[in-house]
């Protein structure tokens, strides 16, 4: 099974800031890693996948990038809404999630 | 659009077999454009892949849960279904049903989610 480690596990960061999260898989997933926002008592919501392809209808502040085994999320000015916990997610074999950085605002 | 919905009771005894269903609506349950997923997040946890299975029949579980699971597809009522046997208080989740319509393999589409309770 393939591990994904998300570091921090929360995040205080001022709105209009940028966050930047991180996510470590035990092993090359390639550049099958996607990135999820979840709100309370929402389903996640998919911000990146590939690694680095927005969603349909995601902001142009949120940016992914990374491959193999190290990956970040941004975003570059936080807006009210943005503060949520996100998840990375391989897919390279079958499913495994991280296990999430909570957004909150500083 | 594609839509997903899940449906199920949302208190099950232990020991017995949790019973789900997702219906899928914009779309067809056997194209072959689509595969289709469960995913779980115990109550303040994370989300954790319990299984998929491919317009072909094919079911893929985690291996963690595979003992206990069964994924079916109902063409005929455009749903799949997740069966969950022997369940305990650690199968208190929140389940979800998902697709990966247009983002390679990750999942784009998803169910609200459907709070089960396992407790006598």
């Amino acid at each position: 099974e393939i591990v994904m480690t998300q570091s921090p596990a929360t995040l205080s960061v001022s709105p209009g800031e940028r966050a930047t999260l991180s996510c470590r898989a035990s092993q090359s997933v390639s550049s099958n890693l996607a990135w999820y926002q979840q709100k309370p008592g929402q389903a996640p919501r998919l911000l990146i996948y590939g690694a680095s392809t927005r969603a349909t209808g995601i902001p142009a502040r949120f940016s992914g990038s990374g491959s193999g085994t190290e990956f970040t999320l941004t975003i570059s000015s936080l807006q009210s809404e943005d503060f949520a916990v996100y998840y990375c997610q391989q897919y390279n074999n079958w499913y495994t999630f991280g296990q999430g950085t909570k957004l909150e605002i500083k | 659009q594609l839509q997903l919905q899940e449906s199920g009771p949302g208190l099950v005894k232990p020991s017995e077999t949790l019973s789900l269903t997702c219906t899928v609506s914009g779309g067809s349950i056997s194209s072959s454009s689509y595969y289709w997923g469960w995913i779980r997040q115990p109550p303040g946890k994370g989300l954790e892949w319990i299984g998929s299975i491919y317009y072909s029949g094919s079911t893929y579980y985690n291996p963690s849960l595979k003992s206990r699971v069964t994924i079916s597809v109902d063409t005929s009522k455009n749903q799949f279904s997740l069966k969950l046997s022997s369940v305990t208080a650690a199968d208190t989740a929140v389940y979800y049903c998902a697709t990966p319509a247009v983002a390679g393999d990750a999942f784009d589409i998803w169910g609200q989610g459907t709070m089960v309770t396992v407790s006598s």
